[in-house]
This record gives C-alpha cells, sequence and structure tokens, in this order.
C-alpha cells in the first residue's frame, strides 16, 4: 500500500511565523499536491508538482509557495502565517498524470495560526 | 476553474437505509472517482471509474459513470454506522492533470 505521511498531525503557530509542512510519499508516485480542507468549503488545491523542481499553482496559491527537491517529499511554505491559513492541510500523491491515476491522500495536519 | 456540484450537502438516515449522492459539473470529465474521509484522517479512494456509462460495484457501494461524462453518483445500500464519515466525487481531467473536488456529503448513520 502506498504511504501518504505528514511530519505534524497539529501544530500551532504565532502569525508572522515561517511555517513548513512537510510530506512524504513512498511509492515513487510522480505527483504530488497540497489541498487545504475547510468546513464547507471541500478541498481546494494549493500547489502541485509533477516532477522533482517542477511546481503549478492550484486554485488557492497565494500566501504559499512549495519545494519538491527530491522526487518523494513535497514541501509546503507559510512565509508569513496569518489567521485565516488556520485550516487542515492535506498532502496526496498519484502515479503518473496521464492514466488518471487516483489520489493517495496522508492523515492531514491541522495547522492553528495564532 | 472548473467546478463540481455535489449534493446532498449532508444526510441523516437510519442505520439498514440505503443512501445516494451525486456530482454534477459543466465540464467533461475523463475519470470520475469517489473517497471517503474518516473523522481525522485524510480521504482514502472507494471507487474509480473511467468509462463513459461504466457501472461498478465495491460491496455494498455502487458509482456510475454517467453518459454525458458530466456526472457520477454513488449508492450505498443497507448503511450501517461505519459507512458515517465525508464522500467526495472527483474529477480528473487527464490533460489538466489534477483533480477537481466537490464539497462533499457529511453522511450521519443512527443506529
Amino acid at each position: 500500500d502506498v504511504k501518504v505521511t505528514q511530519s505534524s498531525r497539529y501544530l500551532v503557530k504565532r502569525t508572522g511565523e515561517k511555517v513548513f509542512l512537510e510530506c512524504v510519499q513512498d511509492m515513487d508516485h510522480e505527483n504530488m499536491f497540497w489541498y487545504r480542507q475547510d468546513p464547507g468549503l471541500g478541498l481546494r488545491l494549493i500547489y502541485f508538482s509533477y516532477d522533482v523542481k517542477m511546481k503549478e499553482k492550484g486554485d488557492i496559491p497565494e500566501g504559499y509557495s512549495v519545494s519538491r527537491e527530491k522526487k518523494e517529499r513535497f514541501s509546503l511554505i507559510l512565509e508569513s502565517a496569518s489567521t485565516n491559513q488556520t485550516s487542515m492541510y492535506l498532502c496526496a500523491s498519484s502515479l503518473r498524470t496521464s492514466e488518471g491515476s487516483p489520489l493517495h491522500f496522508g492523515n492531514g495536519t491541522r495547522l492553528t495560526v495564532t | 476553474g472548473q467546478q463540481l456540484n455535489q449534493s446532498p450537502q449532508s444526510m441523516f438516515i437510519q442505520e439498514g437505509e440505503d443512501v445516494s449522492m451525486n456530482c454534477t459539473s459543466s465540464s467533461i470529465f475523463n475519470t470520475w472517482l469517489w473517497y471517503k474521509q474518516d473523522p481525522g484522517e485524510g480521504p482514502v479512494l472507494l471507487i474509480a471509474l473511467y468509462k463513459a456509462g461504466e457501472l461498478t460495484s465495491n460491496g455494498r457501494l455502487t458509482a456510475q459513470f454517467g453518459i454525458t461524462r458530466k456526472d457520477s453518483f454513488l449508492n450505498i445500500s443497507a448503511s450501517i454506522p461505519s459507512d458515517v464519515g465525508i464522500y467526495f466525487c472527483a474529477g480528473i481531467n487527464t490533460n489538466a492533470g489534477k483533480s477537481t473536488f466537490g464539497d462533499g456529503t457529511t453522511l450521519t448513520v443512527k443506529p
């Protein structure tokens, strides 16, 4: 089974702090994704990556950046955390783009910005 | 961007009842997927559909890929308490390379 591991289940940060959310997958998947989940808003795509060092903006990239230096690791960075970034963050990976491969999700990081 | 309309937003049912939820889109998708999210965990794939008109079952779950490629439904028969959770539909346009998710259906099952 594919395993997608997010480094923290819960994080509490102060406004203005730089925040790193880490995600690792163990199945050599090409694609990795970061979503945020808020009540009533479903899953919204922040950034995704098709390959090492490549990144694409999703639907809500403002206030975020990402890094993919190795195939198995995809980091989400909040340069200066704000209270409206309090949310559940979900990382996911999929095998390849061309075949409509399903996503495999981590268990999420619940971030609170105070 | 592409949007999916998922309904209903929430359902409260009695154990043993059947459940039906659906997603519609103004855009065509090549793939439709249904996921379930248990409390405190990430979504997990239930069923994947790859062809228009395809009807697929997984135990008590049945899902269909609409003929127009713009809709899909998920049925759960004889619901049990562990069916509780949030169900998401997702469409993939392989040209765009990313999934578009519905807003989810929250299912509550009363014993």
